[in-house]
């Protein structure tokens, strides 16, 4: 059964800061990863989409790494601003059929 | 982007009505429509994936007789919980694909307070 990981769960850095937020997944023959974001009790919005045969994918200050073989994903925030704080879901498709399967979520607060 | 939409946004109810929620897809064609419940301070849960025309699969450990989902045209998908109860109380978002591994587009979300 594929699970989902995120660490840390919560997160906490003054603004300029770079920073990592970690996704793991136990079986690696998924489809694709997806970042998304969620701001308090809206919906979710996709920040990048990394297929299987991908490795990384960029746009503007983010920046998502795929390691299939390691079931590891990382997304790098560049230099964070307070309109970052949000919490920052992973999710995998694991049979191409688009059941996504979410971690727990990292809460990212950004200090001015 | 695509844009997804539910109502309602919020609902109160007593214990023991129904409650239908709606979830469209504005400006594209949603031949796959998925629904997912959040309880505070937890991740999604998939419970159940629908596509137009055809019955809905539920996940396991979702009750398909208390959350009927109904999905009859590719714009429109809704779920109505039946006889709900407090403990029904959630965040429920859908999303929306043109096909089942096609890109998901995201609703805001219908939260559900059950008194």
């Amino acid at each position: 059964k594929q699970e989902v990981t995120q660490i840390p769960a919560a997160l906490s850095v003054p603004e300029g800061e770079n920073l990592v937020l970690n996704c793991s997944f136990t079986d690696s023959a998924i489809y694709n990863l997806q970042w998304f974001r969620q701001d308090p009790g809206k919906g979710l919005t996709s920040l990048l989409l990394i297929q299987s045969s991908q490795r990384e994918q960029t746009s503007g200050r983010l920046n998502a790494s795929l390691d299939k073989s390691s079931g590891r994903s990382t997304l790098y925030i560049a230099a964070s601003q307070p309109g970052d704080s949000a919490t920052y879901l992973c999710a995998v498709d694991h049979n191409q059929g688009g059941k996504l399967i979410f971690g727990q979520g990292t809460e990212l607060s950004v200090k001015p | 982007g695509a844009v997804v939409s539910q109502h309602p946004s919020w609902v109160i109810c007593k214990s023991g009505t129904s409650v239908k929620i709606e979830c469209r897809s504005l400006d594209f064609q949603a031949t796959t429509m998925f629904w997912y419940r959040q309880f505070p301070k937890q991740s999604l849960m998939l419970m159940a994936t629908s596509n137009e025309g055809s019955k809905a699969t539920y996940e396991q450990g979702v009750e398909k007789d208390k959350f009927l989902i109904n999905h009859a045209s590719l714009t429109l998908s809704t779920l109505t919980v039946t006889s709900a109860h407090p403990e029904d109380s959630s965040f429920y978002i859908c999303s929306a694909s043109s096909g089942g591994a096609e890109t998901q587009y995201f609703g805001p979300g219908t939260r559900l307070l059950v008194l």
